[in-house]
């Protein structure tokens, strides 16, 4: 149980375009759910706090409007990556908390970037 | 300024060796986990510890938390390939509702 799908799990795409990437919650309703960004060899960074009705709570440095999140309802959200770039290249993972589980977190698998 | 911070960054080790891997911190936590995480995947939870001084077991895997709750060691036995990958240490930010990670250590067993 608890399982959150994330697609795509790779994509490429040209500079100056935008992707998007979702998040669902199969099984839950997850009414926050968290986006990381990873890059090789490193650990997760937070990169904002989706909330499901309510906008997006996002860390220090992420630039919002880069970075479009949107949780539309229980069980999907969504980060859009606006106007490409080659450093946007990464791997995003998205996260829900599971309430019914006291201290569980459930993640995607993941989505890779590539920005040419 | 990190939280959580995670030792070795990287070990190289041979296959059957034993290792471990520390994650301590200057603030008191109410629970602490543990993740593995494969290339091209997410964070698997290993384990959550929430009493001080108290160790889990996983097969090979032995999980300690500090008796300050301040720390937690990572301890495998035999270490075999398919032990590689990167471990996590993380805990929940209480307020906030959300998990900070350590700095992860990369592990390679090698055959």
């Amino acid at each position: 149980g608890a399982v959150v799908s994330q697609h795509p799990s790779w994509v490429i795409c040209k500079s100056g375009t935008s992707v998007k990437i979702e998040c669902r919650s199969l099984d839950f309703q997850a009414t926050t759910m968290f986006w990381y960004r990873q890059f090789p060899k490193q650990s997760l960074m937070l990169m904002a706090t989706s909330n499901e009705g309510s906008k997006a709570t996002y860390e220090q440095g992420v630039e919002k409007d880069k970075f479009l999140i949107n949780h539309a309802s229980l069980t999907l959200s969504t980060l859009t990556v606006t106007s490409a770039h080659p450093e946007d290249s990464s791997f995003y993972i998205c996260s829900a908390r599971v309430w019914e589980k006291r201290y569980g977190y459930t993640f995607g698998s993941g989505t890779r970037l590539t920005v040419v | 300024t990190q939280l959580l911070e995670q030792s070795p960054q990287f070990l190289s080790i041979q296959e059957g060796e034993n290792l471990t891997v520390y994650c301590n911190s200057s603030s008191v936590f109410s629970s602490l986990q543990w993740y593995r995480q494969e290339p091209g995947e997410g964070p698997v939870l290993l384990v959550t510890v929430v009493t001080g001084g108290e160790v889990k077991k996983l097969k090979r895997l032995t999980f300690q938390f500090g008796d300050a709750r301040k720390d937690s060691s990572l301890h495998i036995t035999a270490a075999q390939p398919g032990d590689t990958g990167l471990y996590l240490c993380a805990s929940w930010v209480p307020g906030y509702g959300k998990l900070t990670f350590g700095q992860g250590t990369i592990l390679t067993v090698h055959p």
